[in-house]
């Protein structure tokens, strides 16, 4: 067990829709990163905060969203979605902001019908 | 981040140690070695990692050569449950910008078998 939590474990949704995934980072962890995981992708970086605030991104389409509360959890918003977003979403954290060791939550899986 | 490169895949009997290569002939003096390992659609879980000298934990081995152009990832005496994909990534620590993230390749499968 990371210690890194993620709800849902499964989200079945339709085209069109929206949806959040939340992350519970590793207690005493300020850093939350996402990461994308689809059969043709493999892992992908999609953005990361650091205490409430972004501090990097990657290849994340426009009509993703995140961002980090106070509490340091974090929720990935995902709208208009596509047959092309199915795929597993991993969130990390790691203690600093340059994520030497990231720690990785079970994953939330979402498939788009 | 360097490159890196790895078998896609491997076999090893049960019991005995898994030797797992990766070379990173581009790795910069500041880079360190990570292994991660990505049990079926599990989360990936940290294993180990190396600046230069070799590591050693409660999971694993990690030898990393004189050069440093590539390491070994060692499990000593592998099970079933150690079936999985294996990174090797190589970073370096205390960058900024994009660098915070993983880069995951494509790993190397790693296949216990009874």
């Amino acid at each position: 067990d990371s210690g890194v939590t993620q709800t849902p474990k499964h989200l079945i949704t339709a085209t069109g829709q929206r949806v959040t995934l939340r992350c519970s980072p590793r207690s005493g962890d300020l850093s939350v990163y996402w990461y994308q995981q689809s059969l043709d992708q493999g892992l992908q970086f999609l953005i990361q905060y650091y205490n409430g605030e972004e501090r990097a991104k990657g290849n994340i389409l426009e009509r993703f969203s995140a961002q980090q509360f106070p509490d340091l959890h974090s929720e990935l918003n995902l709208s208009s979605l596509e047959l092309g977003d199915s795929a597993l979403y991993f969130c990390a954290s790691s203690a600093s902001l340059h994520g030497d060791t990231q720690y990785f939550g079970p994953g939330t899986r979402l498939t788009v019908l | 981040d360097a490159k890196t490169t790895q078998p896609p895949s491997m076999d090893c009997a049960e019991g005995r140690a898994a030797n797992l290569p990766c070379n990173h002939s581009t790795i910069s003096g500041n880079e360190y070695v990570y292994w991660y390992r990505q049990i079926h659609s599990q989360g990936p879980q940290y294993i180990i990692h190396g600046l230069k000298n070799n590591e050693t934990n409660e999971m694993a081995s990690l030898i990393i050569t004189e050069d440093r152009k590539s390491s070994t990832l060692i499990l000593p005496h592998a099970t079933l449950r150690d079936t999985a994909v294996y990174y090797c990534i190589v970073r370096a620590p205390n960058s900024g910008g994009s660098n915070y993230k993983l880069t995951f390749g494509k790993g190397t499968l790693l296949t216990v078998n009874p």
